[in-house]
């Protein structure tokens, strides 16, 4: 299963709603996972199962989809939210795949 | 809290060998899926291998099958990665990563290491 990412990259400015897209090669019904990564350090899980929170992290993060598409807003960016975010899709379990990467950098 | 080291790193020459290890704790090690992760200088992330619980089922992505292992020894807690014919492609950050399955839910990569550079030259 090929996973893509749009965009691969945006800038935007705190305070600043933004979507990310995800999509499958075909229909993973909703497991598709979102994580986040900030430079120089190991990925964190945000979102699972499409749309449900990860326990700890702010509910400006929400995420939606099914089948092929999906999609992850962060409303009203903060500081910290500038990283890399990469869906990864667990349908074809136990093999896994991610997608490429969206970069959101501070405008 | 849990809690995920790798070591075992380091420049290696191609078609040199190395293992990874990871140390867990902070957790019941022998009841998650584990997997490695590796991310490529300035690249996305890669999922690698994983094994089942008890070690007897192993994955592999298509293009480390026959030249990695993945292992575990649930009485230390660790897991491991043999990378044998090592080519310059697999130079990268490895990551361990807990499988953290659920009915409904699916897998999903709720605790990482904070990984480990390989390096692949001459």
């Amino acid at each position: 299963i090929q996973m893509t990412q749009s965009p691969s990259s945006l800038s935007a400015s705190v305070g600043d709603s933004v979507t990310i897209t995800c999509r499958a090669s075909q229909s993973i019904s909703s497991y598709l996972n979102w994580y986040q990564q900030t430079p120089g350090k190991a990925p964190k899980l945000l979102v699972y199962a499409a749309s449900t929170l990860q326990t700890g992290v702010p509910s400006r993060f929400s995420g939606d989809g099914y089948g092929t598409d999906f999609s992850l807003t962060i409303s009203s960016l903060q500081p910290e939210d500038f990283a890399t975010y990469y869906c990864q899709q667990s349908y074809s379990t136990p093999l896994f795949t991610f997608g490429p990467g969206t970069k959101v950098e501070i405008k | 809290e849990v809690h995920l080291v790798e070591s075992g790193g380091g420049l290696v020459q191609p078609g040199g060998s190395l293992r990874l290890s990871c140390a867990a704790s902070g957790f019941t090690f022998n009841n998650y899926w584990m997997s490695w992760v590796r991310q490529a200088p300035g690249k996305g992330l890669e999922w690698v291998a994983n094994i089942k619980e008890d070690g007897r089922d192993k994955y592999y992505v298509d293009s480390v099958q026959g030249r990695f292992t993945i292992s575990r020894d649930n009485a230390k807690n660790s897991l491991y990665l043999q990378m044998n014919s090592l080519g310059a492609e697999d130079t990268a950050v490895y990551y361990c990563a807990r499988d953290a399955w659920s009915t409904g839910w699916g897998d999903r990569f709720d605790s990482w290491g904070q990984g480990i550079l390989v390096s692949v030259s001459s």
